[in-house]
């Protein structure tokens, strides 16, 4: 079985502070995403790498950075995180083959005040 | 420009009714579908999906039917159980791009005992 795991499930920070969200998977796969969920919104796609040190912009890159130093960890880093970036937030990894499927980490909650 | 549509944001069912959820899309550049399930503080976990040279798959209860020409699919659950009660999300994959999906909004699907 494929395992994505989160940091944190829930976090509180505050309007200003740096912020990482760890994502590790133990499945070697080339992937790795960072979405938002929101109500009414859906997932949105943030960033993605498809390899190491790898990394491209998704929908709405703006107040996000990433890393990806090892295949198996990516990073989401929210410089100076502001409220309207209180989320879900979503790690998913996935191979690189023609089926594509997403396999997701059980979300962290932010909250910034 | 929202390129996968769920015009439903909520739909309600009887337990061992069907259930249809209903999805359109606006690229032609999609060939491959998926659905995905998500539980409240729980991450997305893949259902099943479909190729764009195939009009329907099936694996145990679900059904998800695709209808090229008229840019549709749909995702039927025969029979509804409690335990279904999530919201799903359906998914597309770009033939120009080997990572990306792109996610609709959702519908809370509600299976009433």
């Amino acid at each position: 079985d494929v395992k994505v795991t989160q940091s944190s499930r829930y976090l509180v920070k505050r309007t200003g502070e740096k912020v990482f969200l760890e994502c590790v998977q133990d499945m070697d796969h080339e992937n790795m995403f960072w979405y938002r969920q929101d109500p009414g919104l859906g997932l949105r796609l943030i960033y993605f790498s498809y390899d190491v040190k790898m990394k491209e912009k998704g929908d709405i890159p703006e107040g996000y950075s990433v890393s990806r130093e090892k295949k198996e960890r990516f990073s989401l880093i929210l410089e100076s995180a502001s409220t309207n970036q209180t989320s879900m937030y979503l790690c998913a990894s996935s191979l690189d083959t023609v089926r594509k499927t997403q396999y997701f980490g059980p979300g962290t909650r932010l909250l910034v005040l | 420009d929202q390129q996968v549509k769920q015009n439903s944001p909520s739909l309600s069912v009887q337990e061992g009714r069907i259930s249809i959820l209903n999805c359109d899309y606006t690229n032609s550049m999609f060939d491959y579908f998926l659905w995905y399930k998500k539980y409240p503080a729980e991450g997305p976990t893949f259902l099943i999906s479909i190729s764009s040279i195939k009009d329907k798959n099936e694996d145990g209860r679900f059904t998800v039917f695709l209808n090229k020409s008229a840019k549709h699919l749909s995702l039927h659950i025969v029979p509804s159980q409690p335990g279904d009660s999530a919201v799903y999300f359906c998914a597309a994959r770009s033939r120009g791009s080997n990572y990306k999906l792109t996610f609709g909004k959702g519908t809370l699907l509600t299976v009433n005992p």
